[in-house]
């Protein structure tokens, strides 16, 4: 298996622009997670889906971010507009409902809008 | 409600000698520890989790980290570190109770920088 795929690696916006960042899960697994990382506040859970269905959306900074995840393999946090501080380093995780303890990570997208 | 308390930012240690990661949690109820390492570039991988039974748990790659309910703790040790160990190290913890939904909390992260 692949892994868990993010893209883009890396993103360079402005501010105000709208920014999409992609997740595949593994194949099977059904919840998928998205994380910020920065410096200041270290890994923060952003969403968390099961089966495709929003469980707890209660990390999401604010309206300017959403999430989606139209099926199985796919999901997509949208940031618009976006702003400085909006810039970090986003990660997608997966993980399978049988073997709920471990939750594998993407390589992350490291967006930067200036 | 659950949190873990790294309270090392940044260790240096040299190579081959012994290191110690030191996390705290708070939690109300029995809990589910792990350790993360994240290379640089890269996303976190599971190092090592104590889920029940036996409180020294051990990874692949040397390291072992015991569950100690009365300090709530659930220090990292390696006896011997190797310039490949530096990476950072995240402690997170999940409450068991809650079913299918397991919301693991992250620490802010432990640097190790292991020098020639």
């Amino acid at each position: 298996d692949a892994g868990v795929i993010q893209s883009p690696r890396h993103e360079v916006t402005e501010m105000g622009q709208e920014v999409t960042l992609r997740c595949k899960p593994i194949s099977g697994h059904n919840s998928l997670f998205w994380y910020r990382q920065t410096m200041m506040r270290g890994l923060e859970l952003l969403i968390y889906f099961n089966n495709n269905v929003p469980i707890d959306d209660s990390g999401m900074p604010e309206d300017r971010f959403s999430a989606k995840m139209p099926n199985a393999s796919f999901s997509t946090l949208k940031i618009q507009p976006s702003e400085p501080r909006d810039s970090a380093v986003y990660f997608c995780a997966s993980r399978s409902d049988r073997a709920y303890n471990e939750q594998f990570f993407g390589p992350g997208t490291r967006l930067t809008v200036l | 409600a659950q949190s873990v308390t790294q309270l090392d930012s940044q260790v240096p240690v040299f190579e081959e000698a012994p290191v110690e990661l030191r996390c705290n949690y708070s939690s109300s109820v029995s809990v589910y520890l792990f350790w993360y390492v994240q290379y640089p570039n890269q996303g976190l991988q599971l190092l090592l989790k104590y889920l029940s039974g036996s409180t020294l748990v051990e990874s692949i790659n040397g390291f072992e980290a015991e569950f100690n309910k009365s300090q709530t703790s659930f220090h990292l040790r390696k006896p011997s570190v190797h310039i490949s160990d530096t990476a950072e190290y995240f402690c997170a913890v999940s409450d068991p109770r809650t079913g299918g939904y397991q919301k693991v909390t992250f620490g802010i992260g432990t640097k190790l920088q292991v020098i020639p």
